[in-house]
């Protein structure tokens, strides 16, 4: 089945550092990559995303880029701050069968940027 | 509504009883999952509602688990004899269905069982 593995956490960065949180997966088929964010005390939110091969997902200064060839999709941001302090999903969706849109996440990688 | 809403925000039941969590999609999504996120499972898919059926229930842990959506819209996920591992956050989310469209979620029901 599919699956989504992401570099375990906590990460601890000072701020302006450069960041990347490493996801890889295993997909039947060609699969849509994302990258979701959750800050304190709030929901889950799209923060970036990749439908094919190649693409580059990008916002608020994160970057991932869809690698077919290594199965990965790792975010990365040049300068991060404080306020990008949360958790980091990154997930696939299901392409076809009975589970369209179904996402399945890694686990999850916690930030934490100090001053 | 402007955004997914679940309901109750927190939930604490004793073991063994029955509890009913809420999710109110956006409108004119057609697609809702039901998630569950637990500590040391991460996020895990339970099941997909297109319209009023579930094509895909793969994801629900026992039969102690169902869920129902009606009139495609607003769908309801029951435990039944809860037990202490059910404890989690339920997050629901919704989309339009598409291939590349965004899942929008709730903010998550917090289930404790004591």
């Amino acid at each position: 089945g599919n699956s989504v593995t992401q570099m375990e956490g906590p990460v601890t960065l000072s701020e302006e550092a450069f960041l990347t949180i490493n996801c890889t997966y295993t997909a039947t088929g060609y699969p849509s990559l994302f990258w979701y964010v959750q800050y304190p005390g709030e929901g889950l939110q799209l923060l970036l995303k990749a439908t094919k091969a190649d693409d580059k997902g990008s916002n608020k200064g994160f970057e991932a880029t869809y690698r077919k060839e290594t199965t990965s999709f790792h975010l990365e941001k040049g300068s991060v701050q404080v306020s990008d302090s949360a958790v980091y999903f990154c997930a696939l969706s299901e392409v076809g069968g009975t589970s369209y849109g179904k996402l399945t996440f890694g686990q999850g990688t916690i930030l934490t940027v100090h001053p | 509504g402007a955004g997914v809403s679940q309901s109750p925000s927190n939930k604490v039941t004793e073991k063994g009883k029955d509890v009913e969590l809420r999710c109110d999609p956006i409108s004119g999504h057609t697609a809702l999952y039901w998630y569950r996120q637990s500590l040391g499972q991460g996020l895990e898919f339970l099941i997909y509602f297109q319209g009023n059926s579930a094509p895909d229930k793969s994801g629900l842990p026992s039969d102690r688990f169902s869920a129902e959506r009606t009139g495609g819209s607003v769908s309801t996920l029951t435990i039944q004899r809860t037990q202490q591992e059910d404890s989690a956050v339920y997050l629901c989310a919704s989309s339009f269905g598409d291939l590349n469209t965004e899942a929008f979620f709730g903010q998550g029901t917090r289930l404790t069982v004591v």
